[in-house]
């Protein structure tokens, strides 16, 4: 079993509509989770950070960790064109452990 | 604002040459990554240092080394390149342990080994 596993998509939806992406994950040490955003011929970006279990909302970004079910989601509402791009879920345990771990990505297309 | 900078956006390289990948960070930052890209095996660690001139091997070092002479500076080395290492790679920096500080990444080098 992957370390961290991400639907790669694509994923297609109209704009203005609800966007789910998600990430599972086999290791319960994993305390610190993360979301990161790639636009096309860019380096990743630094959506949304939560430690733990719970939500974690930035305007239109929900961040959910579940780490019962080892799931982590990432809603976006009233989705916008500027929106496409790939989306990365990242995960570390913390302390010294100095590694992140991250998911495949998920390619995410809003068409206007 | 945090800034990480490759020198090179674009690189074409023929098999067995000597390159050299250079990463600049203004933050100030201890640790340094190097990362490459490929599509369906996502991001893939190559070598970390934590200081200068100190380094340790990520998940797939082979064929690659690293140089950290100067707290910003971060070189990844492919020693004799191959058409296997043609990716996208991926230079980011952080100030702190991986669970109290994100990555900060660069805009990447693609670089194609012909």
């Amino acid at each position: 079993q992957k370390e961290v596993e991400q639907d790669p998509g694509p994923l297609s939806v109209p704009e203005g509509a609800i966007v789910s992406l998600n990430c599972t994950y086999s290791n319960s040490a994993f305390q610190y989770f993360m979301w990161y955003r790639q636009y096309s011929r860019k380096g990743p970006e630094l959506l949304m950070y939560t430690y733990s279990s719970g939500n974690k909302e930035d305007g239109r970004f929900t961040a959910q960790v579940d780490k019962s079910s080892k799931y982590i989601s990432l809603f976006i509402r009233d989705s916008q064109p500027s929106d496409s791009a790939t989306y990365l879920c990242a995960m570390s345990q913390g302390g010294s452990n100095y590694k992140l771990t991250f998911g495949k990505g998920t390619l995410l297309t809003v068409n206007p | 604002d945090v800034k990480v900078t490759q020198s090179s956006r674009y690189l074409v390289k023929r098999t067995g040459e000597k390159v050299f990948l250079e990463c600049v960070q203004d933050m100030d930052h201890e640790n340094m990554f190097w990362y490459r890209q490929d599509p369906g095996l996502g991001l893939r660690l190559i070598y970390f240092s934590y200081d200068v001139k100190m380094k340790e091997k990520g998940d797939i070092p082979e064929g690659y080394s690293v140089s950290r002479e100067k707290k910003e500076r971060f070189s990844l080395i492919l020693e004799s390149a191959s058409t296997n290492q043609t990716s996208m790679y991926l230079c980011a920096s952080r100030g702190g342990w991986a669970g109290d500080s994100p990555l900060h990444f660069g805009n990447g080098t693609r670089l194609t080994v012909t």
